[in-house]
């Protein structure tokens, strides 16, 4: 069965604390991975999709990584502003692209 | 551009009760998914519609029900409302033409149900 596990469930960080968030996945065939991240009453807004064993992607102080396994998003130097949850989402091996199975989510914290 | 519209924002409905949700998707999109989060299932797909017609869906009662028009834009139903219904309802847009949703998969502010 296809399926994303997220962790931690939460982070507490410190402004300027860099850490990383952890998406494993078991899917048949890895169509691509999908990193968003959800405010508080919003909805989930795209960050970054990776496709192959190796990829990386950089957004300001955000680097998704991605192996056969898992996918990590690290986060360097951290801003209260990056308070949110982060959530990371595959497609099934069947069923389309526009259908994503989404990890639980790890809501992190970041404190001045 | 107009990002995904949802409404209403917030709704309160009876047990018992039909609720009907809508979606109008970025323009130039063509398809619409819908999904429902709550505090312990998260984020599930609940169907995705593609030039009116319905083209995936998830593992949800027939209770929930769904609908695209000429336009785009989406409706999703849902009958018989039970407490374990309530949960923000998201619909996600995309241009559908290659069906990656990298292409512009973007996720309205939601629908908040609340059943009493």
């Amino acid at each position: 069965e296809d399926q994303v596990t997220q962790s931690p469930e939460a982070l507490r960080l410190q402004e300027g604390e860099s850490s990383s968030l952890n998406c494993s996945y078991t899917v048949s065939g890895l169509r691509g991975l999908f990193w968003y991240r959800q405010d508080p009453g919003k909805g989930p807004e795209f960050l970054f999709t990776l496709y192959s064993a190796g990829e990386e992607k950089e957004k300001e102080r955000l680097k998704a990584t991605l192996t056969k396994k898992e996918s990590f998003l690290h986060i360097t130097a951290p801003k209260p502003e990056d308070s949110a949850t982060y959530l990371c989402a595959v497609p099934p091996f069947s069923g389309g692209y526009n259908k994503l199975i989404f990890g639980a989510g790890t809501r992190l914290a970041v404190h001045p | 551009k107009a990002g995904v519209t949802q409404t209403p924002r917030y709704l309160i409905k009876t047990r018992g009760q039909q609720v009907t949700l809508s979606c109008s998707p970025i323009s130039g999109h063509r398809s619409v998914s819908w999904y429902q989060q709550t505090p312990g299932q998260g984020l599930q797909f609940l169907f995705e519609y593609f030039s009116e017609t319905q083209r995936n869906k998830g593992n949800f009662p027939g209770r929930f029900s769904g609908r695209q028009f000429s336009n785009s834009r989406s409706e999703m139903n849902v009958s018989t409302l039970e407490l374990g219904d309530s949960a923000l309802y998201l619909c996600a847009s995309s241009l559908g033409a290659r069906g990656e949703p990298n292409y512009g998969y973007t996720f309205g502010s939601g629908t908040r149900l609340t059943v009493v």
